[in-house]
């Protein structure tokens, strides 16, 4: 059982480049986020999504997108890197359904991205 | 609108020491307090929760709402509980989402 799984672990950039963060679930969460962690300010939402086909803002999201075409994935795409976007992103996920419930997060190992 | 404070970046105690992490938080409706915890080059992983009211790794926490507090504590704390601790809070309003505390560095030494 992988869990939650991030791709690339580690990634620079330069400003102005476009790329994507994988994150693919295989607990068949319906609830997907993507949160960045920055010294001093914790993690910060960026987006989240309740179900496929389904995504909202959270309390960060200008400089990227998301989508949810199916339950398993939810990418994070940057569309033009700039430097305030350095950070450690974190990909979570969660159900409703089992012991837990939603607000219990299962998350990846993390993403760090340096964007010169 | 939804706030989480944890007035403390960084806990040094000693080994044997008691150790409190503060939380403080503001919302208006049903809140569900969590905290999570990441260990050197480990991944965030949920430490306990109030509505569980257990004692996870010597470390309990107990939900005040009329101070809005959420403060975690272990009475004797080990090299082992050197992390990095966050304070989470959550709601059954939006489920799925939560909001971190900026987090606190503790880090016990012998």
């Amino acid at each position: 059982n992988a869990g939650v799984t991030q791709t690339p672990k580690f990634q620079v950039l330069k400003t102005g480049q476009s790329m994507t963060l994988q994150c693919a679930q295989d607990m068949n969460h319906e609830y997907m986020s993507w949160y960045r962690q920055d010294p001093g300010m914790g993690l910060r939402l960026i987006h989240y999504s309740v179900g496929a086909g389904i995504t909202d803002q959270g309390e960060v999201p200008n400089g990227y997108n998301v989508s949810r075409s199916t339950t398993e994935d939810f990418p994070l795409r940057l569309l033009s890197a700039a430097p305030s976007q350095t950070s450690v992103y974190f990909c979570a996920s969660s159900s409703r359904t089992g012991r837990s419930g939603a607000n219990v997060l299962t998350f990846g190992a993390g993403s760090r991205l340096t964007v010169l | 609108a939804q706030r989480v404070t944890q007035p403390e970046k960084l806990l040094s105690v000693f080994k044997g020491a008691p150790v409190e992490l503060k939380c403080n938080y503001s919302y208006s409706g049903s809140p569900e307090l969590f905290w999570y915890v990441q260990y050197s080059r480990q991944r965030l992983q949920l430490l306990l929760r109030h509505i569980s009211r257990e004692s996870i790794k010597g470390f309990t926490a107990d939900l005040n709402k009329g101070e809005t507090s959420f403060h975690l504590k272990k009475p004797f704390a080990q090299e082992e509980d050197s992390a990095m601790y966050y304070c989470a809070l959550g709601s059954t309003d939006s489920w799925g989402k939560l909001q971190f505390g900026a987090g606190t560095q503790v880090v016990v030494t012998p």
